[in-house]
């Protein structure tokens, strides 16, 4: 089983329309995880912290479920400069530092 | 926000040829930096993490001596693939932490900041 789970997607909406995006990871042991975007042959970039009281950031969205291990983000009013690929990333305190695992990423395309 | 880069940002070599690849942070000291490879269509995977002046720790599965790592000062890492083969064909990036409060920024974990990648390609 894969430490961080995503939907590949692609999910194709149009402009403006909401999205949500899932997220399950495995281990319990995770201390903090986070959204990052992740443009086609780029660098992913962090997007957003998630908290289990969720957390807003203009229009999108977070939240997590440490029971359940689910991590959720939402788009409303989806631009077309939303088109990119969100990881699902973990973090868990190692010995020697911060360890991040990545989900594989869901696709989004936004369309006029 | 702390800058990173990463040395060339793209590179094609014959097999058997080793590659260097550098990552250097601009604006800060990192203390911890991170090697990840990334294949189409999956994820990113961490290779190794390496503090400044000690040996890497690399991560199950990944080869120290084919990929060797060189972290001999507080802005400079290396990594090396050594007799490169068409399968280490890839997407390489780094990243870079630093103990440095003020780069704590919105999170509350140690940041890690990314650099632009590298993409191998090995004939």
């Amino acid at each position: 089983r894969k430490e961080v789970e995503q939907d590949p997607g692609p999910f194709n909406v149009p402009e403006g329309a909401t999205v949500a995006f899932n997220c399950t990871y495995s281990n319990s042991a995770s201390q903090s995880f986070f959204w990052y975007r992740q443009d086609c042959r780029k660098e992913p970039k962090l997007l957003m912290s998630v908290y289990s009281s969720g957390n807003e950031d203009g229009r999108f969205t977070a939240q997590l479920n440490r029971a359940s291990q689910y991590i959720s983000l939402l788009i409303r009013d989806s631009k077309l400069s939303d088109s990119a690929t969100y990881l699902c990333v973990v973090n868990m305190d190692m010995e020697y530092g911060n360890k991040l695992v990545f989900g594989a990423g869901t696709i989004l395309r936004v369309k006029s | 926000g702390a800058v990173v880069s990463q040395h060339p940002s793209w590179v094609i070599c014959k097999s058997g040829t080793s590659v260097k690849i550098e990552c250097r942070s601009l604006d800060f000291q990192a203390t911890t930096m991170f090697w990840y490879r990334q294949f189409p269509k999956q994820s990113l995977m961490l290779m190794a993490t390496s503090n400044e002046g000690s040996k890497a720790t690399y991560e199950q599965g990944v080869e120290k001596d084919k990929f060797l790592i060189n972290h001999a000062s507080l802005t400079l890492s290396t990594l090396t693939v050594t007799s490169a083969h068409p399968e280490d064909s890839s997407f390489y990036i780094c990243s870079a932490s630093s103990l440095d409060a003020r780069l704590a920024g919105r999170s509350s974990y140690n940041e890690q900041f990314f650099g632009p990648g590298t993409r191998l390609t090995v004939l």
